[in-house]
């Protein structure tokens, strides 16, 4: 079982730019959750993705998108880059939460992309 | 608002016990997680507490007591391997999709 992969491992953009993040979820899994995580603090919630919808948004704007496909995968947009994108982001994969799925309350995180804006 | 509060930085014997605490302000949650975080690595889930009580996965045990607004991961017999950061999560019943993180506690590990 492979996990969560993500892609790229790292990437430094400039200001204003656009980028693109990938994530494959582990195996059986459904569910895309992705965070932000900056230097010394906890994963903040962007978004989720389920059935190729998204489900919940964190307080993210708008320049922050999402898409999901049918084989489960998922990508993160984030467009006109701020120097304040600087960050760790993280996908998670779990079952959805619906239903009382014990699986639904485990995230299987994968190995992030960390992002550099300069 | 939703919070969740934890120690930034807690220190420790190798072969001792350690708490880390997570309190809360939360309206309502199906329950509290834990997560652990080595240096450059991803989380990795390590336990769930739906109801109040101890819960016990080997080294590790989790409590929560709803009725305190308070939850901790206890880790006993330290090793070194086990410095890492600690975040406590919960899932809201105002938002069932999302789960969110405390801002975590960073456990160093002494000879």
């Amino acid at each position: 079982d492979a996990g969560v992969t993500q892609s790229p491992t790292h990437l430094i953009k400039t200001r204003g730019q656009q980028v693109t993040l990938r994530c494959s979820p582990k195996s059986g899994h459904d569910t895309v959750s992705w965070y932000q995580q900056a230097l010394g603090q906890g994963p903040q919630f962007i978004f989720q993705y389920y059935e190729e919808e998204e489900r919940q948004r964190g307080n993210f704007p708008d320049r922050f998108s999402g898409h999901q496909f049918p084989n489960y995968s998922s990508e993160l947009n984030v467009n006109a880059l701020l120097l304040g994108d600087s960050a760790l982001y993280l996908c998670a994969s779990s079952l959805f939460w619906a239903g009382g799925r014990t699986g639904a309350n485990v995230l299987t995180f994968g190995a992030g992309s960390r992002l550099t804006v300069l | 608002g939703q919070s969740l509060e934890q120690p930034s930085e807690v220190t420790a014997v190798e072969g001792a016990i350690v708490q880390i605490n997570c309190t809360y302000q939360t309206s309502g949650f199906y329950g509290l997680s834990w997560y652990q975080q080595h240096d450059g690595g991803a989380p990795t889930f390590l336990s769930y507490n739906a109801l109040d009580g101890l819960e016990e996965t080997g080294r590790f045990s989790s409590f929560l007591s709803r009725s305190d607004s308070y939850g901790y991961l206890l880790l006993q017999e330290l090793q070194m391997k086990d410095s890492a950061s600690y975040f406590c999560a919960v899932r809201l019943y105002s938002s069932a999709s999302k789960i969110i993180f405390g801002s975590g506690t960073r456990l160093s590990i002494r000879p």
